[in-house]
C-alpha cells in the first residue's frame, strides 16, 4: 500500500512570505501529526489532527496551524515566515494516534528553506 | 520541562560487534516508548512500540527493553552490519504529546 505522501520535497521562500505544506497520510489511518526538525534538535511535536480536529498541540507560535480534509488528507500552514522556520517538516500518520501499539508512519518530509 | 535524552550522540562500533545505547525518558505519565531507526535522505522507519514496564522486543538481531519505573529504555544490537549505520531515535509518548529524543547516531566500520 502507499506510504505517507509529503508535497512538495523542497521549497524556497523569502522571509514575510506564507507556506503551506500537504501530507497525505496511509489509507485508512485517520491520525495525522506534523513536526518539525531543525540542526541539532530531535524533533519537535507540532500538532495532530484527528478526524478533522486538532486533538494536540505543540508549543509553537500561532504562525503554525494545520488542518485535516475529511479524506484525512492534512495541510500545515506557516505565515510570516521567519529564517528560523527553516527546517525539515515531516508528518506522520497513524491509524489512531491515541492507541500507541497502531505505531506512526513517517514521510519523507519538506525541507523548508526561507531565505 | 520534559527532557528525552540519549546517549550517546554518536557511536563508531566495527562490523561485527555489538553495541547498545540509552534512551531515559520522565518516569511519569508514561504512555509508550517509541524506537525509530532514521537512514539518510530516507524517513524515520518505526522499530519498536513498548507500553508496559519489563517489555522486551525484539526485530531481527535489533532489541530493546523497557524500565518504565526508572524511566529508561535500551537499544541493543547483535553482531552490527554496515546496513545498521542510521540514526536511532526515541520517543516518549504521553498521550497528548509525543517527545523525540536527539537521537544516536551509529557508524558501523567495516
Amino acid at each position: 500500500k502507499a506510504g505517507v505522501t509529503q508535497t512538495p520535497r523542497y521549497l524556497i521562500k523569502t522571509r514575510g512570505q506564507q507556506v503551506t505544506l500537504s501530507c497525505s497520510p496511509i489509507s485508512g489511518h485517520r491520525s495525522v501529526s506534523w513536526y518539525q526538525q531543525t540542526p541539532g534538535q530531535g524533533l519537535q511535536f507540532l500538532f495532530e489532527y484527528f478526524s478533522e480536529t486538532q486533538r494536540n498541540k505543540g508549543n509553537f507560535p500561532g504562525r503554525f496551524s494545520g488542518r485535516q480534509f475529511s479524506n484525512s488528507r492534512s495541510e500545515m500552514n506557516v505565515s510570516t515566515l521567519e529564517l528560523g522556520d527553516s527546517a525539515l517538516y515531516l508528518c506522520a500518520s497513524s491509524l489512531d494516534g491515541q492507541n500507541p501499539s497502531y505505531g506512526y508512519t513517517f514521510g519523507s518530509g519538506t525541507r523548508l528553506t526561507v531565505v | 520541562i520534559l527532557n528525552v535524552e540519549q546517549s550517546p550522540q554518536s557511536l563508531h562500533v566495527q562490523e561485527g560487534d555489538s553495541t547498545n545505547f540509552t534512551c531515559s525518558f520522565p518516569s511519569s505519565n508514561f504512555y509508550a516508548l517509541h524506537w525509530y531507526r532514521w537512514e539518510t535522505a530516507k524517513s524515520p522507519e518505526a522499530l519498536f512500540v513498548m507500553t508496559l514496564n519489563g517489555d522486551e522486543k525484539k526485530k531481527g538481531r535489533i532489541s530493546a527493553t523497557l524500565n518504565t519505573k526508572e524511566g529508561y529504555s535500551y537499544l541493543y544490537i547483535k553482531g552490527s552490519q554496515p546496513e545498521d549505520s542510521a540514526t536511532y531515535l526515541c520517543a516518549f509518548d504521553r498521550d497528548d504529546k509525543i517527545i523525540f529524543g536527539k537521537g544516536t547516531r551509529l557508524h558501523i566500520l567495516p
